[in-house]
């Protein structure tokens, strides 16, 4: 988990309240990116953001939000549109760029922070 | 698109036993393969990638992958297996988000190891 700080490490939400989950990162990687996972299943892509000021939708993106106006910061917003909350959240950050030799070991290879639970109220 | 499968939702081996832990893929193009442990409640940690090249690749805490083209598999093996090897493995595969050189990670659904004593 070395690099990369998640917090806090549980939350609770009240219905209609939103809240943010943190995710921190000092490998100066440009890509980061939020998961969610529900007990027994795998990793479900929620957002993804490339550069700073830039980000994508994931397969799961319908609930939540992001920013990222800090390249070492990519926080996560569960707003109250999110009806079914309750999972892991794990953040992860990637390089991306670079060609060749060393470069193209290195890419492409995420590295996760120790990840949020969440639970409702 | 790019995927991966795991096909065991559980792999049970005797501690000192070898252990596999089975990955096939469906790829356009050339295939950047991952394998992941995630130990309880923390997140994943990186154990290996396959680029190109020897199709054994060697990674972290003993482990290897092997990857057969033909047979279009990535699976992860260690000669001798160790109590604490008890997790959650996950197979991945790199795929584009359709511009520039932009990626993204999809992974498989998971494999439960447990090494009995």
């Amino acid at each position: 988990d070395g690099g990369i700080t998640q917090s806090p490490k549980y939350l609770f939400r009240k219905e209609g309240q939103n809240v943010t989950l943190s995710c921190e990162q000092n490998l100066n990687h440009d890509a980061m990116y939020w998961y969610r996972q529900d007990p027994g299943q795998g990793l479900r892509l929620i957002y993804y953001s490339q550069i700073v000021n830039d980000f994508q939708k994931g397969d799961i993106a319908e609930g939540y939000s992001v920013s990222r106006e800090k390249k070492e910061s990519f926080p996560l917003t569960v707003t109250s549109a999110q009806k079914n909350p309750t999972a892991f959240y794990l953040c992860a950050s990637s390089i991306e760029t670079g060609a060749g030799g060393i470069d193209e070991l290195a890419k492409n290879i995420q590295y996760f922070g120790a990840g949020t639970r969440l639970s409702v109220l | 698109a790019q995927s991966v499968a795991q096909p065991e939702d559980q792999v049970n081996v005797a501690e000192g036993n070898p252990l596999t832990v089975k990955c096939t893929y469906s790829v356009s193009g050339n295939p950047y393969l991952f394998w992941y442990v995630q130990y309880p409640n923390r997140g994943l940690q990186f154990l290996l990638k396959y680029i190109t090249g020897d199709n054994l690749v060697k990674g972290s805490y003993g482990f290897e992958a092997e990857f057969n083209k033909s047979q279009t598999s990535f699976h992860l093996k260690k000669p001798s297996a160790l109590v604490s090897d008890s997790a959650l493995y996950f197979c991945a595969v790199r795929d584009y988000w359709g511009y520039s050189s932009a990626s993204k990670i999809i992974f498989g659904s998971g494999t439960r190891l447990s090494i009995r004593p």
